[in-house]
């Protein structure tokens, strides 16, 4: 079974500061997808960003970038220049690859409370 | 991107009744879909998984009696929670993904119904 860590349950950081969210998971898969999501308190859960296992480039959209680090099975988070608007429940998460099968579900982490600050 | 609903938004209903969520792809055809379940400050937990035209795959300690799941069409499923109990508050959340063996790389969430029950 898959799992995923994220050990930092708050953290905060000021506005137009760096800060980075840690995620760790196990998995015997070789292939499989892993993801951030942004939840506000809307509840809404927002893609942030997606690596592809097979990649060995990180992943950036933006100010946000991904350390992934596949034989270590790291996958923190960078964000830069934090804004404000950044405040919100970032998830780690882990789906394998593939297309019909009963087990491409997506498998969160414990989430990690994060607040920007003016 | 890929828009997914879900109706209601927010239900309150009195202990011993049945609840209904319907949770939509508005612009593409689903061939997998997901309902999870966030109770406060938590992580999303896995309930069921569901293909088109097919019995839904529950989590194990789910019980598939109380949570009936229906995936009539590739634009919907509905999650119905039968005698529903104050402990059956939470938050469901819903997500669809698409594509044939091999393409599956992310899922699209709902925006979430919140069930209260009294």
């Amino acid at each position: 079974a898959q799992t995923v860590t994220q050990s930092q349950p708050e953290m905060s950081v000021q506005e137009a500061e760096t800060v980075t969210l840690s995620c760790t998971y196990d998995t015997s898969e070789n292939n499989y997808y892993l993801f951030w999501y942004k939840q506000p308190p809307s509840r809404q859960m927002i893609l942030v960003i997606r690596q592809e296992a097979y990649k060995q480039q990180n992943a950036t959209e933006n100010r946000f970038s991904v350390n992934f680090q596949k034989a270590a099975k790291s996958f923190s988070l960078k964000i830069s220049d934090s804004q404000l608007g950044d405040t919100a429940m970032y998830f780690c998460a882990f789906m394998k690859h593939g297309g019909y099968r009963t087990d491409n579900d997506m498998r969160f982490g414990a989430g990690t409370r994060l607040t920007v600050k003016p | 991107g890929a828009v997914v609903s879900q109706h209601p938004s927010w239900v309150i209903c009195k202990s011993g009744t049945s609840v209904k969520i319907e949770c939509r792809s508005l612009d593409f055809q689903a061939t997998t879909m997901f309902w999870y379940r966030q109770f406060p400050k938590q992580s999303l937990m896995l309930m069921a998984t569901s293909n088109e035209g097919s019995k839904a795959t529950y989590e194990q300690g789910v019980e598939k009696d109380k949570f009936l799941i229906n995936h009539a069409s590739l634009t919907l499923s509905t999650l119905t929670v039968t005698s529903a109990h104050p402990e059956d508050s939470s938050f469901y959340i819903c997500s669809a993904a698409f594509g044939g063996p091999g393409t599956i790389n992310e899922q699209f969430f709902g925006p979430g119904t919140r069930l209260t029950v009294l």
